[in-house]
């Protein structure tokens, strides 16, 4: 069975582009999640999806970013304008059931993006 | 708000040595912790899930602990192996709120 895949794995554009990142969630997930991981730091997450709801998006800068989750499968996260401070890897994970103490979250390989 | 500290940042062991990697959080209500692994420019995979009921896990040559009242946690790995070499990192879940994950430590395995 595929795990989460998502697309690109790398991107480079210059600051004050717009950018696409897309995901794909394993088969049968209702939960999926963004996460932005800096450089040396851990993931943070950015959005969580129950099937096409946007439940928690507090921690998404709403001014630039935005998610959608059409049909609660794929998911897309959008940058327009891209900023400097913006290159880092953008990770998405799917699970089962967020809210049960035994929800594991499988990650995507992520998107890592360069802003020049 | 919690906050989750991995110590050491960084470890370097030979090959066969058992070793330890620290994680502690500051907010003891939390409903698991997980540990993951992350090779370079790779996603994170879930190697072990400790419920706050739990006390520990196993899996293969990884064990972790789970000390919810001192909110700390150890992941153990025996006889370690060049191909344990990652960042491992821990992440505490508390209900609906966002997994809380530590900076990770990164861990060579030398042959």
């Amino acid at each position: 069975e595929a795990g989460v895949v998502q697309s690109p794995r790398y991107k480079i554009i210059e600051k004050k582009q717009p950018v696409a990142f897309w995901c794909n969630p394993i088969s049968g997930h209702n939960t999926l999640y963004w996460y932005r991981q800096n450089l040396g730091q851990g993931p943070e997450l950015l959005i969580r999806y129950e099937n096409e709801e946007a439940v928690d998006d507090s921690q998404l800068p709403k001014d630039r970013f935005s998610a959608e989750r059409l049909k609660g499968v794929d998911s897309t996260l959008k940058i327009q304008p891209a900023e400097l401070g913006d290159s880092a890897v953008y990770l998405c994970a799917s699970s089962l059931n967020a809210a049960s103490a035994k929800n594991i979250q499988y990650f995507g390989a992520g998107t890592r993006l360069s802003v020049l | 708000k919690q906050e989750v500290t991995q110590i050491p940042a960084a470890l370097s062991v030979p090959e066969g040595e058992n070793l330890v990697l620290n994680c502690s959080f500051t907010d003891s209500a939390i409903y698991n912790l997980q540990w993951f692994r992350q090779d370079p420019g790779k996603g994170l995979t879930s190697l072990l899930l400790i419920q706050s009921s739990q006390r520990e896990q196993t899996s293969g040559r990884l064990n972790a602990s789970l000390d919810k009242s001192s909110g700390r946690s150890t992941l153990y790995i025996a006889a370690s192996q060049p191909g344990d070499s990652a960042t491992y990192l821990c992440a505490v879940g508390s209900g609906n709120t966002p997994l809380v994950f530590g900076k990770g430590t990164r861990l060579s395995v030398i042959a």
